[in-house]
C-alpha cells in the first residue's frame, strides 16, 4: 500500500517570499515521486520529478524539490513566489508496490498576495 | 501542439440519466487514465487503459464503463448516473504506463447530477 499526505492544505505567501509546500509519503517499495500545479479551471501539470540520484531536483518556473528517504519527505520550495504561482499544488507517489498507479496527495491550495 | 481535450467541458443530468464523457489526445500515447477529482480527496483512478481494448479497473471502477476503440479516443461512461458521482472528471494520457511516465491531463469536465 501505498499513500501521500500533505498536511497543510491552504497557504498564503505574500509576494516575493519563500515557499514550502510540505509532503509526506508512504511506500513499501521504491518511491517515483512528482509535484503537479492545478490552475484555476485547467488540468493538471508536472513541475518536477524524482527518480533517483541528486536528491534535489529542479522543475519549472523556479521549483525545486528536496527529497529525503530518511524523513519519507518530498517538499516543494521556491526562494521567491510570485502571484501567478497561485494554485493548487498536488504531490504525487508512484511506486513499485503500487501497481504502477499514481496515488496523489490531497492538494495544497496557494494564494500568493500582493 | 501536444494536447489532451475532453467533452463537454461543463455537463448537467438528472439521477438515471446515462452520461458519455470523451477524451481525445494527440501525442499517440498507448497509456490513457480517467480519474475523478472531489474536494479534500486529490484525484482517485477510475480506470486505465493501456491501449485498444485493454482496459483495467482503477480504484473506484464501480459505477463506470469504459470503451477505448482507438489510440487517440477514451470514452467514459455512467450508466444511470447517481447524484455521488457528481464531480470533476480528468482524462491523463502518457506514453507508457511506467512507474514515471509522465502524465498529461485535459481541462476536465464538471459534472453535476441532480
Amino acid at each position: 500500500a501505498q499513500s501521500v499526505t500533505q498536511p497543510d492544505a491552504r497557504v498564503t505567501v505574500s509576494e516575493g517570499a519563500s515557499l514550502q509546500l510540505r509532503c509526506k509519503y508512504s511506500s513499501s517499495g521504491t518511491p517515483y515521486l512528482f509535484w503537479y500545479v492545478q490552475y484555476p479551471r485547467q488540468g493538471l501539470q508536472l513541475l518536477l520529478k524524482y527518480y533517483s540520484g541528486d536528491p534535489v531536483v529542479q522543475g519549472v518556473n523556479g521549483f525545486e524539490a528536496e527529497f529525503s528517504k530518511s524523513n519519507s519527505s518530498f517538499h516543494l520550495r521556491k526562494a521567491s513566489v510570485h502571484w501567478s504561482d497561485s494554485a493548487v499544488y498536488f504531490c504525487v507517489l508512484s511506486s513499485t508496490g503500487g501497481n504502477n498507479k499514481l496515488t496523489f496527495g490531497q492538494g495544497t491550495v496557494l494564494s500568493v498576495i500582493p | 501542439d501536444m494536447k489532451v481535450t475532453q467533452m463537454p467541458r461543463y455537463l448537467i443530468k438528472r439521477m438515471g440519466e446515462n452520461v458519455l464523457l470523451e477524451c481525445g489526445q494527440d501525442m499517440s500515447h498507448e497509456t490513457m487514465y480517467w480519474y475523478r477529482q472531489d474536494p479534500g480527496l486529490g484525484l482517485q483512478l477510475i480506470y486505465i487503459s493501456y491501449d485498444v481494448d485493454s482496459n483495467s479497473e482503477g480504484d473506484i471502477p464501480k459505477g463506470y464503463r469504459v470503451s477505448r476503440k482507438k489510440r487517440e479516443h477514451f470514452s467514459l461512461i455512467l450508466d444511470s448516473a447517481k447524484t455521488n458521482q457528481t464531480s470533476v472528471y480528468f482524462c491523463a494520457s502518457s506514453l507508457g504506463g511506467g512507474l514515471y511516465a509522465e502524465q498529461f491531463f485535459g481541462p476536465g469536465t464538471r459534472l453535476t447530477v441532480l
